[in-house]
């Protein structure tokens, strides 16, 4: 099973919707959860870190649910230029090193 | 501003040649890392590095070495290039051990292997 897993979309929203993303995964021994996006072309740039009481960036809000093994990624009144796709991040205890997802494609269509 | 500097936006090499691509941080980060990314694999780990002279394999690590003389410079080196490698190559380094601190990318260097 992979350490990371998520749902690779593509998921086509218009502007001004609500759209959700979900990342799994497979450790419990998991500590710390980053979303990341990246721009096609481009290199993976941190969006938000995600704490266990869940947290709020502007029209952003990422949430831990460590009972079940996911986080989540909700954007709110989605911009063209939210058009991305979004890769979660997770760093297992101990370990030096990261565990990413293959990533979600979110494109907001006009 | 925070700087992670991949010597190569663009290569292209062919099959068994040497292929050698740089990384340099300015942040004084302990940890640097190399990752390709493909289509629906998504980033996949090659070697990292934690200091000077130390390395450890990725999830991948075959077909690759990696050297790590000065603790800003990590590279990745191909000892003879495959097709199977043409990929886009993205260095990252991170502050510390731990389970905090933001991971840094250089913009990738895309590989063709001919």
């Amino acid at each position: 099973r992979k350490e990371v897993e998520q749902d690779p979309g593509p998921f086509n929203v218009p502007e001004g919707a609500t759209v959700a993303f979900n990342c799994t995964y497979s450790n419990s021994a998991s500590q710390s959860f980053f979303w990341y996006r990246q721009d096609c072309r481009k290199e993976p740039k941190l969006l938000m870190s995600v704490y266990s009481s869940g947290n709020e960036d502007g029209r952003f809000t990422a949430q831990l649910n460590r009972a079940s093994q996911y986080i989540s990624l909700l954007i709110r009144d989605s911009k063209l230029s939210d058009s991305a796709t979004y890769l979660c991040v997770v760093i297992r205890t101990g370990a030096n090193n990261l565990f990413f997802g293959t990533g979600t494609r979110l494109t907001v269509i006009p | 501003d925070v700087k992670v500097t991949q010597s190569s936006r663009y290569l292209v090499k062919r099959t068994g040649e040497k292929v050698f691509l740089e990384c340099v941080q300015d942040m004084d980060h302990e940890n640097m890392f190399w990752y390709r990314q493909d289509p629906g694999l998504g980033l996949r780990l090659i070697y990292f590095s934690y200091d000077v002279k130390m390395k450890e394999k990725g999830d991948i690590p075959e077909g690759y070495s990696v050297s790590r003389e000065k603790k800003e410079r990590f590279s990745l080196i191909l000892e003879s290039a495959s097709t199977n490698q043409t990929s886009m190559y993205l260095c990252a380094s991170r502050i510390g051990q731990g389970n905090t601190g933001e991971l840094f990318f250089g913009e990738g260097s895309r590989l063709t292997v001919l």
